[in-house]
């Protein structure tokens, strides 16, 4: 089976900007969340979508975004990039049972 | 507010010699308890889930054990490719609150 995957791998982005990170789940999980790595913070959870409906939103600002399609595939964006952005953004997918599997990330960094 | 706590945040080993990672938790009612590692840059890559204190769950070097307070990961006997960061986790309202790892190395 195939893993979670997660597309581009790296992003290099200037302030103010915006971007779109995609994620694709492991085939029959219908769970996707989304989490942000940072040396100083460590993991933190961002949002967690379940057939197209957000169940949990962490304490981020509203420029972080995201969306679910019919197909279990996820996007996240994250509107007028600051500096502190900079991070490894993961996705991780679930069959339901809390058990969640991360993809390779997305290394996004912001000029 | 859930709370994870790892110990120690290093752990330098030399090869062969076994030790301990400690997670503490603090959350109301415990949907288990997950390990991961994680390789510098990539993706935490799941381990184990941990359901009732008491369980124990073994993956070659690796073992990991679960009280009603703290889950331990126990390396044994390691080996260079077993340098990584750990990672414990507990579910919660559909997200995941990790601690803040412990960096294992394991020189030859």
């Amino acid at each position: 089976k195939a893993g979670v995957t997660q597309t581009p791998r790296y992003l290099i982005k200037t302030r103010g900007q915006q971007v779109t990170l995609s994620c694709s789940p492991i085939s029959g999980h219908r769970s996707v969340s989304w989490y942000q790595q940072t040396p100083g913070q460590g993991l933190q959870f961002l949002f967690e979508y379940f057939s197209e409906t957000q169940r949990n939103k962490g304490n981020f600002p509203g420029r972080f975004s995201g969306r679910q399609f019919s197909n279990s595939r996820s996007e996240m964006n994250v509107s007028t990039l600051e500096l502190g952005d900079s991070a490894l953004y993961l996705c991780a997918s679930s069959y339901g049972n809390n058990e969640q599997f991360f993809g390779p990330g997305t290394r996004l960094t912001v000029l | 507010e859930d709370q994870v706590t790892q110990s120690p945040e290093a752990l330098r080993l030399q090869e062969g010699e076994s030790s301990s990672l400690n997670c503490s938790y603090t959350v109301s009612g415990l949907r288990g308890l997950f390990w991961y590692r994680q390789d510098p840059g990539k993706g935490p890559e799941f381990l184990f889930t941990l359901y009732s204190a008491g369980e124990e769950k073994e993956k070659e070097r690796l073992k990991a054990t679960l009280t009603k307070k703290e889950s331990f990961l126990h390396i044994t006997a390691p080996k260079p490719e077993d340098s990584a960061t750990y990672l414990c986790a507990v579910p919660n309202d559909y997200k995941l609150s990790f601690g803040a790892g412990t960096t294992v190395t394991v020189r030859a």
